[in-house]
């Protein structure tokens, strides 16, 4: 595809459940980033990939979060035992270079726990 | 802890106005500056990136500022439409390419 695609576009948990929110970045990208974005807040950062190396995790809120990029391409953000705090919007984001290239976003992923 | 600021959190104007909207960081080192509009339920599509050397970028009836010296930027919005109606956000451009975002302002620009 031409841009940044996310699945799924929307997913409900139930409190307790594990999810698996999949980013397929734009063919060739170098980066890939994920942020999380509360209603009405600005998007969070999470992680960073550079080809398949997870080289920034800083912002993954607790340990429930995981990310993986195994190939360098598709990404997985993963959440165990979900929270009603985790509810949001997680957005996924490529770039082609490393560094400071431009970013694409994808549409998001809203998750409701519940 | 690097953060950034806009104010106010949502604005009305009605269709025509000129309007500016306002981003304040705290990281005086700052990389580059960004801003973004957002849809309801979209992803964000890039409108300006202002590099730390330049001091504003244009494209349109849109026109950013950066001030590294006050720590400030603002989008200013020429001749506003319904269309326009959005949410912005600035977001600091780290040389890693991390985004550090501001809350946002919505828009909404009454025909």
């Amino acid at each position: 595809g031409a841009g940044v695609s996310q699945s799924p576009r929307y997913k409900v948990a139930k409190r307790g459940q594990d999810v698996a929110l999949r980013c397929d970045p734009i063919s060739g990208h170098v980066s890939l980033f994920w942020y999380q974005q509360a209603l009405g807040q600005g998007p969070e950062f999470l992680t960073y990939f550079q080809n398949e190396a997870q080289l920034d995790k800083s912002g993954l809120p607790s340990d429930r979060f995981f990310a993986e990029r195994p190939e360098g391409s598709v990404s997985t953000l993963k959440i165990q035992r979900t929270q009603q705090e985790d509810s949001a919007v997680y957005l996924c984001a490529s770039s082609l270079e490393t560094g400071s290239g431009e970013a694409f976003f994808g549409q998001g992923t809203r998750l409701t726990v519940v | 802890k690097q953060e950034v600021t806009q104010i106010p959190a949502a604005l009305s104007v009605p269709e025509g106005e000129n309007l500016v909207l306002n981003c304040s960081f705290t990281d005086s080192a700052i990389y580059n500056l960004q801003w973004f509009r957002q849809d309801p339920g979209k992803g964000l599509t890039s409108l300006l990136l202002i590099q730390s050397s330049q001091r504003e970028q244009t494209s349109g009836r849109l026109n950013a500022s950066l001030d590294k010296s006050s720590g400030r930027s603002t989008l200013y919005i020429a001749a506003s439409q319904p269309g326009d109606s959005a949410t912005y956000l600035c977001a600091e451009l780290q040389n890693t390419g991390k985004l550090i975002f501001g809350q946002g302002t919505t828009l909404q620009v009454k025909p």
